[in-house]
């Protein structure tokens, strides 16, 4: 089975700035698909970025990047120039390809003015 | 196109009730699925179907819960003999393929059983 850890449960940024959320995760698969997922407070779910296993270039979105390590089994999250809608909580989150998401415990960012 | 859509948004109910929610994915996607998230949690994956078929219910939580997806389009989670614990955030996804181009997210029905 699948394990997907944040290990920051909350993170701070001011407007402006930069800030890197962290995940890990654990798979015997060779071939998945790695999201971050933002759920802004009491609103639904909207898929930030996406990353195939099997490419080695790191997605980009605008302001939204990754860093894909796959012997590392790591997938940051960068996002530049944080706005104010940034503040969420973000969940890291694996597929298999198959079935189901497995998400992390997600991190909880909050943006200051 | 109007998304994911779930009714009803909050649901207050008594313990030993049964409850009823439904979700309409979007039209073309043939992937519908259930999650589950608690209070500063992730969501937790409950049940898939592929048109009118549930390919996987192995994670539904008991036998209290079940769902239905009659005619491949919307789907339904009843969820029996309602328990405190039950209280939670009931998520619905749809995805046109195995979920690689990502899912899309309705906005949730929070249930809370007194």
């Amino acid at each position: 089975a699948q394990t997907v850890t944040q290990s920051q449960p909350e993170m701070s940024v001011q407007e402006a700035e930069t800030v890197t959320l962290s995940c890990t995760y654990d798979t015997s698969e060779s071939d998945y698909y790695l999201f971050w997922y933002k759920q802004p407070p009491s609103r639904q779910m909207i898929l930030v970025i996406r990353q195939e296993a099997y490419k080695q270039q790191n997605a980009t979105e605008n302001r939204f990047s990754v860093n894909f390590q796959k012997a590392a089994k790591s997938f940051s999250l960068k996002i530049s120039d944080s706005q104010l809608g940034d503040a969420a909580m973000y969940f890291c989150v694996f597929n298999n390809a198959g079935n189901m998401l497995t998400f992390g415990g997600g991190t909880r960012l909050m943006v200051k003015p | 196109d109007t998304g994911v859509s779930q009714d009803p948004r909050h649901k207050i109910t008594k313990r030993g009730q049964n409850v009823t929610f439904r979700c309409d994915p979007i039209s073309e996607h043939n992937r519908l699925y259930w999650y589950r998230q608690t209070l500063g949690q992730g969501p937790e994956f409950l049940t898939y179907f592929q048109n009118e078929a549930q390919l996987e219910k192995s994670r539904l939580l008991s036998d209290r819960f079940s769902a239905e997806r009659p005619k491949g389009s919307f789907s339904t989670l009843e969820i029996q003999r309602t328990e405190q614990g039950d209280s939670a955030m009931y998520l619905c996804a749809s995805s046109r393929t195995a979920g690689i181009d990502g899912y899309t997210f309705g906005s949730g029905t929070r249930l809370t059983v007194v």
